[in-house]
């Protein structure tokens, strides 16, 4: 089975400031990764994923990701934080063989951003 | 058009009952996913739906089950509620047939209390 450990379960920065939300996993093979935000009482919405091809993948809002396979890592990043951004971010990998349509998520890292 | 539409999105049950909850994907999606989401053990798979077909299921107790229609709609019962059965159910679905390769678009999810 997958595991996927996010690195920090509160992150504060200012607004304007640079976002570095951390992920790591585990697995064997290069698996398939996605980063979710969810804000209060709403579902999960993609911010990204990467499956194959390059490794550092834009998504939307301004965030991106880089995968890096020898850190087993696929940590999320945004340049300069709005207010709008304080959510919870989870990041997440697909599972591995016949059952990869089963994800595996982070604990999640709550981002606050002052003014 | 619409997205991933769960009912109901609140629901208070005493313990002992069954509870039948709700899903309509994205009109064209045939891959519907099931998560549990708690504070204390964070998103968890229940199971994924593909054509009628359950390919995929998580380790939940026999108490939880689910289905899925021909037109992809689906719903999951829990039965003999315990308190602990209390969280926000996620349902998710995706219009690839391999959704572990591109992500899901998640619902609103349905708020489960058991008292």
């Amino acid at each position: 089975a997958q595991s996927v450990t996010q690195l920090g379960s509160h992150v504060s920065v200012s607004e304007g400031a640079l976002v570095l939300l951390r992920c790591n996993y585990s697995s064997s093979v290069p698996p398939y990764l996605f980063w979710y935000v969810q804000y209060p009482n709403q579902g999960l919405q993609l911010l990204l994923k990467y499956t194959t091809g390059a490794t550092l993948v834009k998504g939307i809002n301004g965030f991106e990701a880089e995968f890096k396979k020898s850190e087993t890592s696929f940590h999320l990043t945004k340049p300069s934080a709005h207010m709008s951004d304080a959510a919870e971010y989870f990041c997440a990998v697909s599972d591995e063989g016949d059952n990869f349509n089963k994800f595996y998520f982070g604990s999640g890292t709550k981002l606050n951003v002052k003014p | 058009k619409a997205g991933v539409t769960q009912t109901p999105r609140y629901l208070i049950k005493t313990r002992g009952q069954q509870v039948t909850l709700s899903c309509s994907p994205i009109s064209g999606h045939r891959s519907v996913s099931w998560y549990q989401q708690t504070p204390g053990q964070g998103l968890q798979f229940l199971f994924e739906y593909f054509s009628e077909t359950q390919r995929n299921k998580g380790n939940f107790p026999g108490r939880f089950s689910g289905r899925q229609f021909s037109n992809s709609r689906s719903e999951m019962n829990v039965s003999t509620l315990e308190l602990g059965d209390s969280a926000l159910y996620l349902c998710a679905s995706s219009l690839q047939g391999q959704p572990g390769s591109y992500g899901y678009t998640f619902g609103s999810g349905t708020r489960l209390t058991v008292v």
